[in-house]
């Protein structure tokens, strides 16, 4: 089963609105942590946002939030007046417990263009 | 942040040849490292996990002596793929994660090319 689901495989938005990526997850483990990266066509991989699941507030990091909904299983990003520079590929990843030697499990991935 | 280099950046090779990638991390000690895959408009497909001094964790699927991997220190992880076939050919990516924090840093990645 999936464990991480990105169901946009593409997103458009114009600069300098704001735009939401989804992601749902599934886990029975009590504590993991959920993570955005953010890979531009470079291939590197850029760390924005993390949040932990007993974490009461939601994340939030400059211009990326994340909208943290645990009944829901559901960990979005929100993306607050996009730059054209935000055009990049973006990956939301779990890590599970304690347990897991602390690996990562990413998602499909959304191809995010800001158009002028 | 802190930084994890990788090297080479890219690699062309011939078929039946060997490539070793070294992956460092270079301000912090990594207690563990990680090894990806990267398809062109895929995900990452985790391969291994590499812990220093013991022996790397393997995915399911992931041929333990095709891709050789050796964490001699709190430092260096290196990833071997040997008798390089064209299927091989992709985009290696590192990661390490240290003491303190939840935080993966990742290598720049290497693209491998097979001929």
């Amino acid at each position: 089963a999936q464990k991480i689901t990105q169901t946009q495989p593409g997103m458009f938005v114009q600069e300098k609105e704001a735009v939401t990526l989804d992601c749902t997850y599934d886990t029975s483990d009590p504590s993991y942590g959920l993570f955005w990266y953010k890979q531009p066509s470079s291939g590197e991989m850029i760390f924005l946002i993390y949040q932990g699941s007993y974490d009461q507030q939601n994340a939030t990091e400059g211009r990326y939030s994340l909208n943290f909904q645990k009944a829901r299983k559901s960990a979005n990003l929100v993306i607050s007046a996009s730059q054209l520079g935000d055009s990049a590929m973006y990956f939301c990843a779990m890590r599970e417990g304690r347990n897991q030697g602390g690996k990562l499990i990413f998602g499909q991935g959304t191809e995010l263009s800001v158009k002028p | 942040g802190a930084v994890v280099s990788q090297h080479p950046s890219w690699v062309i090779c011939k078929s039946g040849t060997s490539v070793k990638i070294e992956c460092r991390s270079l301000d912090f000690q990594a207690t563990t490292m990680f090894w990806y895959r990267q398809f062109p408009k895929q995900s990452l497909m985790l391969m291994a996990t590499s812990n220093e001094g013991s022996k790397a964790t393997y995915e399911q699927g992931v041929e333990k002596d095709k891709f050789l991997i050796n964490h001699a220190s709190l430092t260096l992880s290196t990833l071997t793929v040997t008798s390089a076939h064209p299927e091989d050919s992709s985009f290696y990516i590192c990661s390490a994660r240290g003491y303190r924090g939840p935080e993966q840093f990742f290598g720049p990645g290497t693209r491998l090319t097979v001929l």
